[in-house]
């Protein structure tokens, strides 16, 4: 299985509403991402899970709220969006989050969320 | 500043030929580099990749390049089909794990 899973595939959400994303993988990868994807824009890192422990948050709002309840789960808490918070919102996993010798940090991605802040 | 830049927003190429997509970084500390492709509505899905002690890296159709004195990565698509038709993105990693990625190049391979 070298598939990354995310649910639900879109998302109507208004600014008071609590939602979440959520991301599965089954490829033994300790390390997972969320990205967010503007339209004609390059992915944004958000958040980094290394062995279930958050180890990067690029500054995110706390609106945006991450879990990693497990290893192979990755959830993305939302409460409270603006409008400007609609975008595609991309689960990644890796094997692991620092590369080994020749290992690359190929880092396999989910088809994404697409989100409606109204 | 942008540390990995793709400087064409977008490519036309004819079917069959070659389709050379461009990718600059400014980080000599970059390990490795990947290149990913996306289609609408999609996750980006990973391609090939380059080590950057190596120069030169194939896989069937797909050729990745590595200048490292000019800090220039290319992808050589050969020969170029309409399915290849997609934005292809640049990335670049190094010792924190993390990828940088360009903004993008939209390659339109026409029958």
């Amino acid at each position: 299985d070298t598939e990354v899973t995310q649910t639900p595939k879109h998302l109507v959400m208004g600014m008071t509403n609590k939602k979440s994303l959520k991301c599965e993988q089954h490829m033994g990868h300790r390390a997972m991402y969320w990205y967010k994807q503007k339209a004609k824009k390059p992915p944004e890192l958000m958040f980094v899970y290394s062995y279930e422990k958050l180890s990067i948050n690029e500054s995110v709002p706390s609106r945006f709220s991450p879990e990693c309840p497990n290893s192979s789960l990755l959830n993305l808490h939302l409460h409270a969006l603006q409008p400007e918070d609609s975008a595609l919102y991309l689960c990644a996993s890796s094997q692991d989050y620092f590369p080994l010798a020749d290992l690359y940090n190929e880092q396999f991605f989910g088809p994404g969320t697409r989100l409606t802040v109204l | 500043d942008q540390q990995v830049k793709q400087n064409s927003p977008s490519l036309s190429v004819q079917e069959g030929r070659i389709s050379i997509l461009n990718c600059d970084y400014t980080n000599s500390m970059f390990d490795y580099f990947l290149w990913y492709k996306k289609y609408p509505a999609e996750g980006p899905t990973f391609l090939i990749s380059i080590s950057s002690i190596k120069d030169k890296n194939e896989d069937g159709r797909f050729t990745v390049f590595l200048n490292k004195s000019a800090k220039h990565l290319s992808l050589h698509i050969v020969p170029s089909q309409p399915g290849d038709s997609a934005v292809y993105f640049c990335a670049a990693g190094g010792s924190q794990g993390n990828l940088i990625f360009g903004k993008g190049t939209k390659l339109s391979v026409k029958p």
